[in-house]
């Protein structure tokens, strides 16, 4: 079946540095691929997206490419702040299928000033 | 815009008690996602309604848990009896509903989140 692995955490970095979170998937089909955030205290909210092979989905100084040949979608950004500290998911969904989203394991963030 | 609503917020029972949450979620979306999410873990699809309809619902253990959405807006999801292993936060999302095209957003309500001792 179709799953979402992400590099385990915690990520520990000094503000302004530069973020990359690791994310590959296995799909039977083309998905869209999805990266949602989850901050401390609240519920999980998207944060960008890619539907289709290419795509870079971007949001708040955060960039994820759709890498089909390599089967990836790193989310990267640029320089952190403490206010990124949250716990990441990557995640993948097929629009025949419902929708339905299947996560990886997640990804904390701490970002220290 | 109301977001999605979830209570109640925090659960403790015992195990083999019985436990309901509710979730209303967001106006004029058809289509209401539960997911389980356990400690560490992503979260994890239990079942998914369009309308009032089920969808899928191949990942809920249906010998305890029970979901409803009657009149295609609020639902319900039910554990009876719990075990200590329901030990999670659930998760309420919905989207707008089929034809959006890919990629479609689901909309993720606070989350209950349930220990059974």
């Amino acid at each position: 079946g179709d799953s979402v692995t992400q590099m385990e955490g915690p990520v520990t970095l000094s503000e302004e540095a530069f973020l990359t979170i690791n994310c590959t998937y296995t799909a039977t089909g083309y998905p869209s691929l999805f990266w949602y955030v989850q901050y401390p205290g609240e519920g999980l909210q998207l944060l960008l997206k890619a539907t289709k092979a290419d795509d870079k989905g971007s949001n708040k100084g955060f960039e994820a490419t759709y890498r089909k040949e390599t089967t990836s979608f790193h989310l990267e950004k640029g320089s952190v702040q403490v206010s990124d500290s949250a716990v990441y998911f990557c995640a993948l969904s097929y629009n025949n299928a419902g929708n339905m989203l299947t996560f990886g394991g997640g990804t904390r963030l701490m970002v220290k000033p | 815009e109301a977001g999605v609503a979830q209570s109640p917020r925090y659960k403790i029972i015992e195990k083999r008690q019985s436990v309901a949450f509710w979730c209303n979620p967001i106006s004029g979306h058809a289509t209401l996602y539960w997911y389980q999410q356990i400690l560490g873990q992503g979260p994890k699809l239990l079942i998914q309604f369009q309308n009032n309809g089920v969808v899928d619902d191949s990942q809920l253990p249906k010998d305890r848990f029970s979901a409803e959405r009657l009149k295609g807006v609020d639902s319900t999801l039910k554990i009876q009896p719990a075990k200590l292993e329901d030990s999670a936060v659930y998760l309420c999302a919905s989207s707008l509903g089929p034809g959006r095209g890919k990629g479609e957003t689901q909309y993720f309500g606070p989350g209950t989140r349930l220990l059974v001792l």
